[in-house]
């Protein structure tokens, strides 16, 4: 079965830094998407990435797949507060509907 | 601005009870998921809908946990009866098929005394 693995686990950075979550797929990702979720909240969407070396930004995070499409990177620029929470990849199962995720990295950014 | 919505937001029951779980997809969204996350086994999915056809809840214990969706702007998840180990938060999410996004409701916050 396929497997998203997320490193580091836990992130702590001072506000200004920059930092990248990395998540890794023992197969192709067919779509590969990154959510954020904070404490008693739901996941919110951030980007979605489909095609090898494809690479969006949002604001200050920025999100690359590469080209053997098994590999994405989460990058914040210049972290604040606000960028605090748990990041989450999730990647379509192949052939299937349903998202299936990494076990997460908890972000903190300390003022 | 369109919201996946879920209620209750928090449920605390004893052991052996129902508990009903409602969700209100994004309208115009033809697929519904239900997903459960704990911090021992993280974001775990139960089951989901296509046009409110069920197509997959090999995540769900049958004996215990039924999913429904009794229209397109009404999904259900419901246990009974209800253990400790259930006690986890529950999401929704919609979407509009495969390979599109999934945008997921706040969650229900469930504890099983």
């Amino acid at each position: 079965s396929q497997e998203l693995e997320q490193s580091p686990q836990s992130l702590i950075v001072q506000e200004g830094k920059n930092l990248t979550i990395n998540c890794t797929s023992s197969k192709t990702l067919y779509g590969l998407y990154w959510y954020k979720q904070k404490y008693g909240e739901g996941l919110i969407f951030l980007m979605m990435l489909q095609k090898g070396g494809e690479e969006k930004s949002h604001e200050k995070i920025t999100a690359k797949l590469d080209e053997k499409k098994q590999q994405s990177s989460l990058h914040i620029t210049a972290s604040q507060p606000s960028h605090a929470g748990i990041y989450l990849c999730g990647a379509d199962g192949a052939g299937a509907n349903n998202l299936f995720f990494g076990t997460g990295t908890r972000l903190t950014v300390i003022p | 601005d369109a919201r996946v919505t879920q209620t209750p937001r928090h449920k605390v029951t004893e052991m052996g009870q129902e508990v009903t779980m409602r969700c209100q997809p994004i309208l115009g969204h033809n697929t519904v998921f239900w997903y459960r996350q704990t911090m021992m086994q993280g974001l775990e999915l139960l089951a989901y809908f296509r046009n409110r056809a069920p197509l997959d809840d090999s995540g769900m214990p049958k004996d215990r946990f039924s999913a429904e969706m009794p229209d397109a702007t009404l999904a259900t998840l419901k246990i009974q009866p209800s253990e400790p180990r259930d006690s986890a938060v529950y999401f929704c999410a919609s979407g509009l098929g495969q390979g599109q996004t999934q945008y997921f409701g706040p969650g229900t916050r469930l504890l099983v005394l």
